[in-house]
């Protein structure tokens, strides 16, 4: 069946490092990628989504690349900062049959100032 | 404001106790979702409802059942908490079945005692 798999559960960092966030999937055809982010005492929000290869999705500093041929859709940023502090969730929706909706398991990051 | 909407923020009870957690969207989804969200921040889908049709993740205890009014509304029902129950409760909604645009609530935190 379609899944998500992200490899970091906890990320910590200083502020003004670097920021990779690793998401590989499975699934049959084109899925929807998304990251969320979820802030303390907040429910996850969409960042960005992308559907197509090699389809750029960003918000906020934040980016990630479809990569059908790596099935990967890394968050990256080049400059954390410690209002960064948040859960991170790749998520996916298959796009064959019944589009059902995958998230990761998350990865905590904080940003020390 | 259309958002997701979730009561109580917080709740605290005692073992064997029935809880109940409202959630209501005002996006115009047609579809509507439980999740828990345990300590390690692992989100795992409960129920998802959509024109009448309730789906439920097989591991979930025939303690806890969904209760919906309308496509508005989805309300979770704890029949006889126990402590293991202790988590973050996100109520989400989506525009169809398939789950675009995905919105979540700010959470309802329940800590069993």
């Amino acid at each position: 069946g379609d899944s998500v798999t992200q490899t970091e559960g906890q990320v910590a960092l200083s502020e003004e490092d670097f920021l990779t966030i690793h998401c590989n999937y499975s699934a049959s055809g084109y899925p929807t990628l998304f990251w969320y982010v979820q802030y303390p005492g907040e429910g996850p929000q969409l960042l960005f989504r992308a559907s197509r290869d090699k389809e750029k999705g960003s918000s906020r500093g934040f980016e990630a690349t479809y990569d059908k041929g790596t099935t990967s859709f890394h968050l990256r940023k080049a400059s954390v900062q410690e209002s960064d502090s948040a859960v991170y969730y790749c998520a996916l929706r298959s796009n064959t049959g019944y589009q059902n909706f995958y998230f990761g398991k998350g990865t905590s990051l904080t940003v020390i100032p | 404001e259309t958002a997701v909407f979730q009561t109580p923020n917080y709740h605290v009870t005692q073992v064997g106790n029935e809880v109940s957690f409202n959630c209501k969207q005002t996006l115009g989804h047609d579809t509507m979702y439980w999740y828990k969200q345990d300590s390690k921040k692992l989100l795992k889908i409960m129920f998802s409802y959509n024109n009448k049709q309730l789906i439920v993740n097989e591991t979930v205890p025939r303690r806890f059942s969904p209760q919906s009014s309308d496509k508005a509304h989805l309300n979770l029902r704890i029949k006889s908490v126990e402590p293991e129950d202790s988590a973050v409760y996100l109520c989400a909604s989506s525009r169809d079945r398939g789950g675009s645009d995905y919105t979540f609530g700010s959470g309802t935190r329940l800590l069993v005692i």
